[in-house]
């Protein structure tokens, strides 16, 4: 079984473009959450999918960002315009519907950086 | 509210020997309770979990953790180390009595196992 995936593994941009990373879940997994962790710093939650509904985007910093998840499948985050504190190592991951108690498998992180 | 701290920002030991990674969290209600471990250009992977029954549960590589509901932790223990341990240690709670089902991640622990 294929792990979560994620796109690209690093991304150098400079202030003000665009980035869009991207992220494929384990096939059949409903569920889709987003994270950053600037370094050192805690993993912090962004935002969650059900399927291709946000379930919580209670974590996104502000509007220059905005995430997506086409037919509930593979999901994008685009930063526009970035900024120097939205570098950090951007987590995707993934858990299947049903059990409250199952773990999230995660992928293995866009690491961004805004010069 | 939830709450994780990981008050060591790095643990050094020899290989061999006994390890401990330490977690203290807060929530308000019941607490699933989660180890992930990162490798170099890894993703996150699942170690373990706490959710009801057993206060010592058993994980991946030989890790186990104790779940101390008086002291409100979770530590992260091996009997003895193994130079490969080596890597970036997160804790994670979530409150099992409801709410967003997001967990809230610890800023991680970095160990390092001498040869």
């Amino acid at each position: 079984e294929a792990g979560v995936t994620q796109f690209p593994s690093h991304s150098v941009i400079e202030k003000g473009q665009t980035v869009t990373l991207r992220c494929d879940p384990i096939s059949g997994h409903d569920n889709l959450y987003w994270y950053r962790r600037v370094m050192g710093k805690e993993i912090k939650f962004l935002l969650h999918f059900v399927k291709e509904s946000k379930q919580d985007e209670s974590g996104m910093p502000n509007n220059r960002f905005l995430a997506e998840r086409t037919g509930g499948t593979y999901s994008t985050l685009k930063v526009q315009p970035a900024e120097l504190e939205d570098s950090g190592v951007y987590f995707c991951a993934s858990r299947p519907s049903g059990n409250l108690y199952n773990e999230q498998f995660f992928g293995p992180g866009t690491r961004l950086t805004v010069l | 509210a939830q709450s994780v701290a990981q008050p060591e920002d790095q643990v050094n030991v020899a290989e061999g020997n006994p390890l401990t990674v330490k977690c203290t969290y807060s929530v308000s209600g019941n607490p699933y309770l989660f180890w992930y471990v990162q490798y170099p250009n890894r993703g996150l992977q699942f170690l373990l979990k706490y959710i009801t029954g057993d206060n010592l549960v058993k994980g991946s590589y030989g890790f186990e953790a104790e779940f101390n509901k008086s002291q409100t932790s979770f530590h992260l223990k091996k009997p003895s180390a193994l130079v490969s341990d080596s890597a970036l240690y997160f804790c994670a709670v979530r409150d099992g009595a409801g709410g967003s089902y997001i967990p809230t991640f610890g800023r991680g622990t970095s160990l390092i196992v001498h040869p």
